[in-house]
């Protein structure tokens, strides 16, 4: 089946480290794929998104490259900051129909201190 | 534009108790889901509305959950009884009815349950 696979956290970074979050996904044909950002007291929010192979999805300084031959979207930042604390989550749409469910990972929590 | 919203923000009740949750999506979308994230687990599908149409309802975990959209706005998720397993955040989305690739699902803050 269709599924995500992340790598959970929390991760604790100092402020203008550099950030990665690993993501995989197992999927049949070409899935669309995404990150989403849970921000404290907040909802979620498309962070960024890339609906083809090779496609990089960047947005407020993150960048994720669609590699289909290692199945991976993993999510980077160059110098992290405080206000980048929040729940990650992987995610992935079939595709097959514009109006499909999105599919999660479990989410990374990431803390960025002082 | 008024975003996804949902209430309540949080619920807090016994178990074998009654819960409804609301949630009115942005105006004109025809695409209404909802989801949940259980234990700080994966958030998952429950089901999918199409105006006042279940198109997918895969995800529903067992009949003690009804959800409904009457009139094709806003929706209501019932859970009776409640069981401890519930707690958790509910989400709602929304999205555009439209022949393309790509539809942007909009989230709502979602609702916090907690089943005591």
């Amino acid at each position: 089946g269709n599924s995500v696979t992340q790598m959970e956290g929390p991760v604790t970074l100092s402020e203008e480290a550099f950030l990665t979050i690993n993501c995989t996904y197992t999927a049949t044909g070409y899935p669309s794929l995404f990150w989403y950002v849970q921000y404290p007291g907040e909802g979620l929010q498309l962070l960024l998104k890339a609906t083809k192979a090779d496609d990089k999805g960047s947005n407020k300084g993150f960048e994720a490259t669609y590699r289909k031959e290692t199945t991976s979207f993993h999510l980077e930042k160059g110098s992290v900051q405080v206000s980048d604390s929040a729940v990650y989550f992987c995610a992935l749409r079939r595709g097959e129909t514009s109006y499909d469910k999105v599919i999660f990972g479990p989410g990374t929590s990431l803390s960025v201190i002082p | 534009e008024a975003g996804v919203t949902q209430f309540p923000s949080h619920s807090v009740i016994e178990k074998g108790q009654t819960v409804t949750l609301r949630c009115d999506p942005i105006s004109g979308h025809d695409n209404l889901y909802w989801y949940r994230r259980v234990m700080g687990k994966e958030i998952k599908f429950l089901l999918h509305f199409v105006k006042e149409s279940k198109q997918d309802e895969s995800g529903m975990p067992n009949n003690r959950f009804l959800a409904e959209r009457t009139g094709g706005t806003y929706s209501t998720l019932k859970v009776q009884p409640a069981e401890l397993e519930d707690s958790g955040v509910y989400f709602c989305a929304s999205s555009e009815q439209r022949l393309s690739s790509y539809n942007e699902q909009f989230f709502g803050p979602g609702t916090r349950l907690t089943v005591l």
